[in-house]
């Protein structure tokens, strides 16, 4: 079993239509949760920090951290053609090493 | 927001060939600094960590000959592939965490290397 779960999709939507990511993990030490956006031939780029658990927002972004179900989400609101790209989750249990989840491919379509 | 500079951002070389790859943290200090490298729709596989001022630490696997890490400052941290092999092509991507400490990551755009 890997330490990160996360399904690679692909995951198509329309335009405008929430898209919803998660990932499940089996570390409870992990406390560091972080999500990346990949667009090919790039390095990722981050997009939500949540150190320990709760919900944070940030313009069109929610992330969700479920400490007690060993389960993270990433909700995209009115998805853009823009938002094209490959979603990586990644956690630590310390200020050191990342595991990452295999990434979600999503294509928003026009 | 944090900015992690990488160069070049693409590499086309012989077999053979020694290849540096630079990443810079631009408006803040790292004294820790991530390799990875990453195979085509795969994820990220952590190479190793460079330290400032002292020897890198490699994950498991990985050749510390092969891969030369160099960290002189708080702001560089150096990778260099000695004597590259056809098998050493892949996207190369460094990180670094702009808060006093390693989380959260930010990465540079990554040094797409081939070697024929």
């Amino acid at each position: 079993q890997k330490e990160v779960e996360q399904d690679p999709g692909p995951l198509s939507v329309p335009e405008g239509a929430i898209v919803s990511l998660n990932c499940t993990y089996s570390n409870s030490a992990f406390q560091y949760f972080m999500w990346y956006r990949q667009y090919s031939r790039k390095g990722p780029e981050l997009l939500m920090y949540t150190y320990s658990s709760g919900n944070k927002e940030d313009g069109r972004f929610t992330a969700q951290v479920d400490k007690s179900s060993k389960y993270i989400s990433l909700f995209i609101r009115d998805s853009q053609p823009s938002d094209s790209a490959t979603y990586l989750c990644a956690m630590s249990a310390n200020d050191y090493k990342l595991s990452f989840g295999a990434g979600t491919t999503v294509t928003v379509r026009a | 927001g944090a900015v992690v500079s990488q160069h070049p951002s693409r590499v086309i070389c012989k077999s053979g060939t020694s290849v540096k790859i630079e990443c810079r943290s631009l408006d803040f200090q790292a004294t820790t600094m991530f390799w990875y490298r990453q195979f085509p729709k795969q994820s990220l596989m952590l190479m190793a960590t460079s330290n400032e001022g002292s020897k890198a630490t490699y994950e498991q696997g990985v050749e510390k000959d092969k891969f030369l890490i160099n960290h002189a400052s708080l702001t560089l941290s150096t990778l260099t592939v000695t004597s590259a092999h056809p098998e050493d092509s892949s996207f190369y991507i460094c990180s670094a965490g702009d808060r006093g400490g390693n989380q959260p990551q930010h990465f540079g755009d990554g040094t797409r290397l081939s070697i024929l």
